[in-house]
């Protein structure tokens, strides 16, 4: 059974870095494409980035790109989003879902604010 | 990038009713590959249904999408409570990035 747990949020300075984690205590991580969509505050989902099985491809949507790096350990059953430049728009709760066209499963989301 | 526009906006009926929920692309997506979520406060998305039909892993029968091209539908057939939520659609058989319709929250009247 997959259970995904993010964590990593909080509150940083635009302009600021943060890296938000997700790890699976199943034992199927490394089978699958992982994603992160964001939900900001009241409003809808928002694709964010995605990674194949073995890291080898990656894909992230316009707005983040060149700012945000997705990234994975299989060995540790853990996804990683590494958010640099963050600006108040990336103000949002981030999800970790398997799949690698849409979320499978999901975490229960970890809490990103970017404000002065 | 495709748009996807979700109608209605909101959606009121009663328990044992039918609800039924649009979502139309701005163009045609490829192999019918669009999804659908149900989504309660506080909680993740889950999902629903795959390749505009197919039920998801224990997902009731009340359930269904249909639809090809740019018009999906999301019928549920007899309403229960434990189903008012917010409901989106989302496409992954075109270029990227995969988008979400705005989403319906159906509410009970």
């Amino acid at each position: 059974e997959v259970q995904l747990v993010e964590s990593g949020g909080g509150l940083v300075q635009p302009g600021g870095s943060l890296r938000l984690s997700c790890e699976d205590s199943g034992f199927t991580f490394s089978s699958h494409w992982m994603n992160w969509v964001r939900q900001a505050p009241g409003k809808g989902l928002e694709w964010v980035a995605n990674i194949k099985e073995d890291g080898s491809k990656k894909n992230y949507v316009d707005s983040v790109k060149g700012r945000f790096t997705i990234s994975r350990d299989n060995a540790k059953n853990s996804l990683f989003l590494q958010m640099n430049s963050l600006r108040a728009e990336d103000t949002a709760v981030y999800y970790c879902a398997t799949g690698g066209w849409y979320g499978v499963d999901w975490g229960q989301g970890t809490l990103v604010t970017v404000s002065s | 990038e495709i748009v996807l526009t979700q109608s209605p906006g909101t959606l009121s009926l009663s328990p044992g009713e039918r609800a039924t929920l649009s979502c139309r692309a701005s163009q045609s997506i490829s192999n019918n590959y669009l999804v659908w979520y149900q989504q309660k406060p506080g909680q993740a998305p889950r999902l629903l249904i795959y390749d505009a039909s197919s039920r998801a892993t224990g997902i009731p029968d009340r359930f269904s999408g249909t639809g090809s091209g740019t018009d999906f539908t999301l019928t549920i057939s007899r309403l229960e409570p434990e189903d008012f939520a917010v409901y989106y659609c989302q496409q992954y058989g075109n270029s990227l990035p995969y988008t979400f319709g705005q989403g319906t929250k159906l509410e009970i009247k």
